[in-house]
């Protein structure tokens, strides 16, 4: 496989389960993110990783939990989620993290339903 | 706060037309990056365009480009020559010292 791929495409969980997503990469990046995407709204900026240390936190709540085991994987442990939390999840890659002109390649999401 | 903003939720176009998608952003600082991405309705998002500020020149990519004013911090997209395949959501993204910023986007719709 090329590029960046994630899975499951589709999750629907209860607010008491624990699922995780994962995230590959094949294009031999440093960093890799989690974003969330919510309708009508600017895609936030959830994780970054880069070579594997979080450098980036942005104040999600700790009902989501990243691992990044190596600079090619990256998941996303989820538990205790609300229905708020809904919404597709989308994973990227770039060279290097906090680079400008660095373009993200990303996956195609996960489309999370909570009930 | 750096922000950016897209004025037009959706918009269409006829086959073979040309299209601006808009989009302003608020910055202080004087060197970064802005992208254009496109997400069609299988999700995955795609780098169509990029341009770096410290250069005037616009970027071009074969029927996409960009018209880039600094001062007015504005940075719009223009599709020529419309395609079935270009309708997607298109978002407008800065880019500054360590995160990308993303606006809302635009639906495109291509009509035959």
């Amino acid at each position: 496989e090329t590029g960046v791929t994630q899975t499951p495409r589709h999750l629907v969980m209860g607010m008491t389960n624990k699922k995780s997503l994962k995230c590959e990469q094949h294009l031999g990046h440093n960093a890799m993110y989690w974003y969330k995407q919510s309708a009508k709204k600017p895609l936030e900026l959830m994780f970054v990783y880069s070579l594997e240390e979080r450098v980036e936190n942005n104040s999600v709540p700790s009902r989501f939990s990243p691992e990044c085991p190596n600079s090619s994987h990256l998941f996303l442990h989820l538990h205790t989620l609300q229905p708020e939390d809904s919404a597709l999840y989308l994973c990227a890659s770039s060279q290097e993290a906090g680079v400008g002109y660095n373009e993200q390649f990303f996956g195609p999401g996960t489309r999370l339903t909570v009930l | 706060a750096q922000t950016v903003t897209q004025s037009q939720p959706e918009m269409s176009v006829q086959e073979a037309e040309t299209v601006t998608l808009s989009c302003t952003y608020d910055t202080s600082e004087n060197n970064y990056y802005l992208f254009w991405y496109k997400q069609p309705p299988s999700r995955q998002m795609i780098l169509v365009i990029r341009q770096e500020a410290y250069k005037q020149q616009n970027a071009t990519e074969n029927r996409f480009s960009v018209n880039f004013q600094k001062a007015a911090k504005s940075f719009s997209l223009k599709i020529s020559d419309s395609q079935l395949g270009d309708t997607a959501m298109y978002f407008c993204a800065y880019h500054n010292t360590d995160k990308l910023i993303f606006g809302t986007g635009t639906r495109l719709q291509v009509f035959p």
